[in-house]
Order: structure tokens, then sequence, then C-alpha cells
């Protein structure tokens, strides 16, 4: 099954601004959207961002999402330690009529 | 205490079934739908189905079709996921969570590790 495209690594120093790509097609992230999860290794994902870019409750500033047609991004900035994990971005495909999830982007803060 | 609870992790054979349990507390059970996801060893998400705690409505994802079941009971706000058939690729976290639309998962449950090997 198709899914999104993220990049599997990005690497950032502390402090600066991680952006975080994930591309779809009309189908999906260009249809309505991306949400954005954070995976620490050995726990459950965590919700960062609604397909409308808002945040949940509970979720840093720091943390913004976007789209440009396809493509869905994830900025955080004044990176910390504990930002460094997995991160994966989800949409309703209208097409195969069900959710696809990209691969993820392991994201290190140096 | 807003949560979901599953069931504990699973030593299953090859063709052998599972049925995992997920428990809902804290919240209006039918206010939100339940949708399951696993993650296999070392790997990303795999969205796997959803269900309608509202009126048990279903979605599965194609590869999961035949092999699936996803049921609630309203009465203890549980849900409940059942694998048939399971094989050695099956081995995962499978993980279920609760969403007001189908890809915006607010709450997970701790996720639940099934084990299939002869």
């Amino acid at each position: 099954q198709a899914g999104l495209t993220q990049p599997p690594s990005v690497s950032e120093g502390l402090r600066q601004t991680a952006t975080l790509t994930c591309t779809g097609n009309s189908d999906n992230v260009g249809n309505q959207g991306a949400a954005w999860l954070q995976q620490h290794q050995g726990h459950p994902p965590k919700l960062l961002s609604y397909t409308s870019n808002n945040r949940p409750s509970g979720i840093s500033d720091r943390i913004s999402a976007s789209r440009s047609g396809n493509t869905a991004s994830l900025t955080i900035t004044a990176l910390q330690p504990e930002d460094e994990a997995d991160y994966y971005c989800a949409a309703w495909d209208s097409s195969l009529r069900s959710v696809v999830f990209g691969a993820g982007t392991k994201l290190t803060v140096l | 205490q807003v949560q979901l609870v599953q069931s504990g992790g699973e030593i299953k054979k090859p063709g052998a079934s599972v049925k995992v349990s997920c428990k809902a507390s804290g919240y209006t059970f039918a206010s939100y739908s339940i949708t399951w996801v696993r993650q296999a060893p070392g790997q990303g998400l795999e969205w796997m189905g959803w269900i309608s705690t509202y009126n048990g409505n279903t979605r599965y994802a194609q590869k999961f079709q035949d092999r699936v079941t996803l049921t609630i009971d309203t009465s203890t706000g549980t849900s409940y996921m059942e694998v048939r058939g399971l094989r050695a690729d099956d081995t995962a976290v499978y993980y279920c969570a609760r969403g007001v639309l189908l890809v915006e998962l607010d709450l997970w449950g701790q996720g639940t590790l099934v084990t299939v090997s002869s």
C-alpha cells in the first residue's frame, strides 16, 4: 500500500531548528492534510499536531505544522535533548480509503 | 484518569488467533472512535483499521480485511481486535488509540506485544 514519504533521518544542533517533511499526493496530504506523531523508543506514539495544523493541549509551542500542496512539514524550534525521537506523519487517503503513515523520521539532536 | 489500557502480551503459534482488548476510562467511550495500529520490531506504524464506538461500523486496511475483526463492548467501554491465521510476520506491538477523526489519534494504549513463533 502506498505510504507517505519522509526522510529517514534528520540531525540538528541543540537549540537549533529542525524541519521534517512528509510528501504525499492529492489523494491524501494534498486533500486533507496530515497529522504528526512523536514516538520515543519503547513508548506509544504521541499526537503533536492535528490535520488542521493546530496543536493538542499540552504540546509545546516550539512545535508547529504547515502544509504546502502535497507536502506537510513539522518544525521544531529551540531543539532540546528530549526532542530526539521518531516522528511520523499520517493522512487519510481517499483513493485507498485507508489511513497511510510515513515510514518515520529519526530526529537526532546533536 | 483518561486512559486506554490494553491486555497483556501474548505468545502464539503460527496459524493461531489472538484477541487483544483495549479498555477506555475517564471519558465518554462513544465520543471517540478506536483505531488499531501495529508496529513490527524496529519498523514504523501500520494502520490496521477503525471502529466507531457509536454504532460499531468498521473500516479495515485492505491487507487485514480478511484476517482482522474489530469489535466493541459499550457496556464496559472496551474495544477488541482479533487476528486470525497468525504468521511470523504478525509479530508486533499492537496499539489501540482513540480519535475524533481517523488520523487524529490523541490517546494511545500502552501497546500489546504479540509474538508469533513455533
